[in-house]
């Protein structure tokens, strides 16, 4: 079984400011790692995901996301914030195996200050 | 695109009332996930189907749920003697290509 842990609840940031929002993940096989945004009153959508390759994956709207296999985590940063960015992000996990379902985490809301 | 549709956007129901929601998923998509969101948490699988088979179910899933994708399509998720604590947002996905799509959610409201 795998688990998602995002550390912050909550993140308020600068307008223009950068941003990372974290994630470590816990599974006894190897996994497939996303994060989906999802804005107020909307479903959720998918911001980037890794499956296999290189390390450092790059997302929709500026964001990017790292993969670390020996600290499991899969941090998601973006540069330079904007207002439009206030939402609520989630890291998700699944298992290479099988047809596991996504796992979510509580999800980080990441307000912008203007 | 039509994209995952679901109905109804937004349910209000007295405790004890049965209730039904529709999931339109993107066509030719086989595979079929519901997620249940509550406030301040992340979604939380209920059940998926690989064209009709309803494959797995969760532990959340209570003998009051219960959910069919007949003709390997639509998939409905009804709730029988709703209770306040399944006030919650019900959310549908279908899967291709390494990624989940999303529809709104159909929001439920157990007074």
């Amino acid at each position: 079984a795998q688990s998602v842990t995002q550390l912050d609840s909550q993140v308020p940031v600068f307008e223009e400011a950068p941003v990372e929002l974290r994630c470590n993940y816990s599974s006894s096989v190897s996994v497939y790692l996303f994060w989906y945004v999802q804005y107020p009153n909307q479903g959720l959508q998918l911001l980037l995901k890794y499956l296999s390759g290189s390390t450092l994956v790059k997302g929709i709207n500026g964001f990017e996301a790292e993969f670390n296999k020996s600290q499991t985590s899969f941090h998601l940063r973006k540069p330079s914030v904007h207002i439009s960015d206030t939402a609520e992000y989630f890291c998700a996990v699944r298992g290479l195996s099988g047809n596991t379902p996504l796992v979510f985490g509580k999800g980080t809301r990441l307000s912008v200050i203007a | 695109d039509t994209g995952v549709s679901q109905n109804p956007r937004h349910k209000i129901t007295k405790r004890g009332q049965n209730v039904t929601f529709r999931c339109d998923p993107i066509s030719e998509h086989n595979r079929l996930y519901w997620y249940r969101q509550t406030l301040g948490q992340g979604p939380e699988f209920l059940t998926y189907f690989q064209n009709e088979a309803q494959l797995e179910k969760s532990r959340l899933l209570s003998d009051r749920f219960s959910a069919e994708r007949p003709k390997g399509s639509f998939s409905t998720l009804e709730i029988q003697r709703t209770e306040q604590g399944d006030s919650a947002m019900y959310l549908c996905a279908s899967w291709s290509s390494g990624e989940l799509f999303f529809g709104e959610g159909s929001r439920l409201t157990v007074l």
